[in-house]
């Protein structure tokens, strides 16, 4: 599965949008991006996923540029609750054991600020 | 929604002991797995396993066996409980496409 970079942490204000960005420069054509997130003490939480098209769900928006080597993950307006560990996953579709397999790294620390 | 069930929240163990970690998935998934998370090192697979009796090794499957007998249910052992194995271990089950994880067990080992 393709590496992927992402910052460290990030802050953002209450109410305001929130970008992720994740770096995944040597992704594969038959490579998904995923998004997860973790709030302290919980399991990763699903979030979104794509391939090449822009995805938007009532969590977030998934930003993927046309030469898929860099992603945005968008919530649209940030809050409290949304402080958490955004992790950004690149792993090839298709079926069959351990193609089902996500490597996790070590994400972004997102804090929402009042 | 998909229920991953993990059977104890917190765990206390000796060591040497024989640990067992429960998950039940309510939902018909075909794949489960497990990990653990430590702090500075992340999420680390342990074991998965994509059908009933099948399993599979991840990237640290040293000091664990796990079982599938029934699909709904994914079982991580600890054959002789190490300090070094104090962590928080974490479920999934997926379908296809997205994981949804269990609250976590966090084990001590003393």
């Amino acid at each position: 599965d393709a590496k992927t970079t992402q910052p460290t942490s990030m802050d953002c204000a209450e109410g305001r949008a929130a970008n992720l960005p994740c770096n995944h420069s040597t992704i594969s054509g038959n490579e998904y991006v995923y998004w997860y997130r973790q709030i302290h003490s919980q399991g990763p939480q699903y979030i979104i996923h794509g391939l090449k098209n822009n995805e938007t769900n009532e969590m977030a928006s998934l930003i993927i540029t046309e030469d898929r080597k860099s992603s945005t993950l968008i919530l649209p307006h940030a809050t409290l609750r949304d402080t958490a560990v955004y992790y950004c996953i690149v792993r090839v579709a298709g079926s069959g054991g351990s193609n089902y397999k996500l490597t996790f790294g070590k994400g972004t620390l997102l804090t929402v600020n009042p | 929604d998909v229920k991953v069930t993990q059977s104890s929240r917190y765990l206390v163990k000796r060591t040497g002991e024989k640990v067992f970690l429960e998950c039940v998935q309510d939902m018909d998934h075909e794949n489960m797995f497990w990990y653990r998370q430590d702090p500075g090192l992340g999420l680390r697979l342990i074991y998965f396993s994509y059908d009933v009796k099948m399993k599979e090794k991840g990237d640290i499957p040293e000091g664990y066996s796990v079982s599938r007998e029934k699909k709904e249910r994914f079982s991580l052992i600890l054959e002789s409980a190490s300090t070094n194995q104090t962590s928080m271990y974490l479920c999934a089950s997926s379908l296809i496409r997205a994981y949804t994880f269990g609250s976590g067990t966090r084990l001590t080992v003393v």
